[in-house]
């Protein structure tokens, strides 16, 4: 079953903007990750918030995890061209799999 | 260098015919894992293994095999059982710890049935 259900399905926005992404779950995890994925290629690992936090940051990635609501969300700022990808959530329920969301399709427009 | 190499990445079936594919790691990750994706959708679990000998079904194993002989192989049977087996099939891997970490995903294999 798909634990994770992201929003918006899709996003454009022009270069250097920032974009924001949501992510809800049903369960209570152990972690939740966020991963791209390139078109037709596989996915990668941008960063993993674990319960007990409830911010993160990688370069331009900031993740917020608020485990009440059950939801995180992804924000990308200073957008580029590079950035153009489909970006999932994905938790961990404590029982050794990850479960994928359906993901957001992000464009990056020059 | 470290990785997951998934073989073929284009592979065409006609129907009634089993095909399998390849999945090799050297990251000597304990846990492996089969994914399938369709158009515009998110991933769903075939099955997953977090050590040699030994594997459990995911949430739609019902037409797929897997064996785990060895720590860095996880191929994936589709037999002809699986009643619409045109996807994207990506293998992935990570170290086994008390959680589920960060997955290292191979590059994917697409499966055409004619």
């Amino acid at each position: 079953s798909q634990q994770g259900e992201e929003d918006p399905q899709a996003l454009s926005i022009q270069e250097g903007e920032n974009a924001t992404m949501n992510c809800s779950y049903k369960t209570s995890i152990n972690n939740l990750q966020w991963y791209r994925q390139n078109s037709g290629r596989g996915l990668v690992h941008l960063i993993l918030i674990r319960s007990n936090e409830r911010e993160k940051h990688s370069g331009r990635l900031r993740v917020t995890l608020d485990t009440s609501k059950k939801s995180s969300s992804l924000l990308i700022t200073a957008s580029r061209a590079a950035d153009t990808a489909s970006y999932f959530c994905a938790t961990d329920a404590g029982d050794y799999k990850l479960s994928f969301g359906a993901g957001t399709t992000v464009t990056v427009r020059a | 260098d470290g990785g997951i190499t998934q073989s073929p990445k284009y592979l065409f079936r006609k129907e009634g015919q089993n095909v399998t594919l390849s999945c090799e790691q050297n990251l000597n990750h304990d846990a492996m894992y089969w994914y399938r994706q369709d158009p515009g959708q998110g991933l769903r679990l075939i099955y997953y293994s977090q050590i040699v000998n030994d594997f459990q079904k995911g949430d739609i194993a019902e037409g797929y095999s897997v064996s785990r002989e060895k720590k860095e192989s996880f191929p994936l049977t589709v037999t002809s059982a699986q009643k619409n087996p045109t996807a994207f099939y990506l293998c992935a891997s990570s170290r086994l710890s008390g959680n589920t970490g960060e997955l290292f995903f191979g590059e994917g294999s697409r499966l055409t049935v004619l």
